[in-house]
């Protein structure tokens, strides 16, 4: 079955910098778009970026754009989110995310159980 | 940017009644690129409906979606206990997606 499970998560302080990861498994991880969606405590779900199967295109939501980078690793089956100069309203719940296969234009059907963010001094 | 705006914030049911959530959007949606997910406290979201009527794999034939254009609604035709959840429609037709604010429907 699907599988994707967010690591990396945790307190860092305002400006740092952490990278999260998600192991995928349960499908061909190489065929498939992936995401990045957060969820602020108590708040609705931000989309933040989604990248390409071969990883050759990359979209960020204006919010993260010049701060936060996705990326993947197809031999590893790997999604990642390195992001940088934290803000305190960074703070949220990070989960990686399935989209469609070998296409955008397709719904997020697949979701991890999401990694917690905390940013603050 | 597509913004999606949900009514009604909080809707107050009983189980065996009929739930009716809209979704909003500020410009004109392709109803093939229209979502609705269902979330559960401390838990991930789930794919309920894609392409504005169509359910997800595994989904029970009480949650059904329509609309088009501008204006989409999830109906949940017999609340079971397990339907108390926050609820969110997302577009997938342009680039940011975005998702609606939610609509959470609570026990009366």
């Amino acid at each position: 079955q699907v599988q994707l499970v967010e690591s990396g998560g945790g307190l860092v302080k305002p400006g740092g910098s952490l990278r999260l990861s998600c192991a995928a498994s349960g499908f061909t991880f190489s065929d498939y778009y992936m995401s990045w969606i957060r969820q602020a405590p108590g708040k609705g779900l931000e989309w933040l970026a989604y990248i390409t199967a071969s990883g050759s295109t990359i979209h960020h939501a204006d919010s993260v754009k010049g701060r936060f980078t996705i990326s993947r690793d197809n031999a590893r089956n790997s999604l990642f989110l390195q992001m940088n100069s934290l803000r305190a309203e960074d703070t949220a719940v990070y989960y990686c995310a399935r989209d469609g296969r070998f296409t955008s234009m397709s719904p997020t059907d697949y979701w991890g159980q999401g990694t917690l963010v905390t940013v603050s001094s | 940017e597509v913004v999606l705006t949900q009514s009604p914030g909080t809707l107050s049911l009983s189980p065996g009644e009929r739930a009716t959530l809209s979704c909003r959007a500020s410009q004109t949606v392709d109803s093939k690129y229209l979502a609705w997910y269902q979330q559960k406290p401390g838990q991930a979201p789930r794919l309920l409906i894609h392409g504005a009527s169509s359910r997800a794999t595994g989904i029970p034939d009480r949650f059904s979606g329509s609309g088009s254009g501008t204006d989409f609604i999830l109906t949940i035709s017999r609340l079971e206990p397990e339907d108390f959840a926050v609820y969110y429609c997302q577009q997938y037709h342009r680039t940011p997606r975005t998702f609606g604010q939610g609509t959470k429907v609570e026990i009366k």
